[in-house]
């Protein structure tokens, strides 16, 4: 097994621009989510799925889009990138539940100018 | 939002040494995680709780989950060089509801170890 890819895992854009980064999971997990971290902030819940088709907000989802069209997959769209969205981003996935043992993504990180 | 206060913040210690950190919230939490980021890569699962009073290990480390379900700490014993890292714990909040909660994080306690 892959386990859970992100891609790409480096990005610069310029303000406006917009993008999707992209997840993947080859487990058959139900559960998936996207958090960012940032210096001294610790991992924050942008959004996350509980399974194919639905989608929920999680503590900071302003200025993203995520949709679940089929389990393995779980895409991360930023609009109109802003600075205050340069961060490290991390997909997650579990068997069931958020509090089950999330496995992790290398990570994305997006520089915003 | 929900706040999980972990401390301390960062670690300077001597190979060999032992090092505790802790977590703890004024929410309730079902489960309790400890992760390890190493640089440039996600978290790491090292230890899950889930139960109040569960004392766990995993090698050289050991947490608990605290019997007010409100606290959790981590233990590493004779501390080596590749357990430099960020260690995170997690809590999933109790619902009133059912059904399974988001994850909390805490903000990260970086350790470095001195050979």
């Amino acid at each position: 097994n892959a386990g859970v890819t992100q891609t790409p895992k480096f990005q610069v854009l310029k303000t406006g621009q917009s993008m999707t980064l992209q997840c993947a999971q080859d487990m058959n997990h139900e559960y998936m989510s996207w958090y960012r971290q940032d210096p001294g902030m610790g991992l924050r819940l942008i959004h996350y799925s509980v399974g194919a088709g639905i989608t929920d907000q999680g503590e900071v989802p302003n200025g993203y889009n995520v949709s679940r069209s089929t389990t393995e997959d779980f895409p991360l769209r930023l609009l109109s990138a802003a600075p205050s969205q340069t961060s490290v981003y991390f997909c997650a996935s579990s068997y069931s539940g958020g509090g089950n043992e999330q496995f992790f993504g290398p990570g994305t990180r997006l520089t915003v100018l | 939002g929900q706040q999980l206060n972990q401390s301390p913040q960062s670690m300077f210690i001597q190979e060999g040494e032992d090092v505790s950190m802790n977590c703890t919230s004024s929410s309730i939490f079902n489960t309790w995680l400890w992760y390890k980021q190493d640089p440039g890569e996600g978290p790491v699962l090292l230890i899950a709780l889930y139960k109040a009073g569960e004392l766990t290990s995993n090698g050289r480390l050991t947490a608990q989950f605290g019997i007010t379900r409100k606290d959790s700490f981590l233990n590493i014993s004779a501390s080596i060089p590749s357990d430099v890292g960020i260690y995170f714990c997690a809590g999933q909040l109790v619902s009133p509801q059912g059904g399974s909660e988001k994850l909390v994080f805490g903000k990260g306690t970086k350790l470095t170890v001195n050979p």
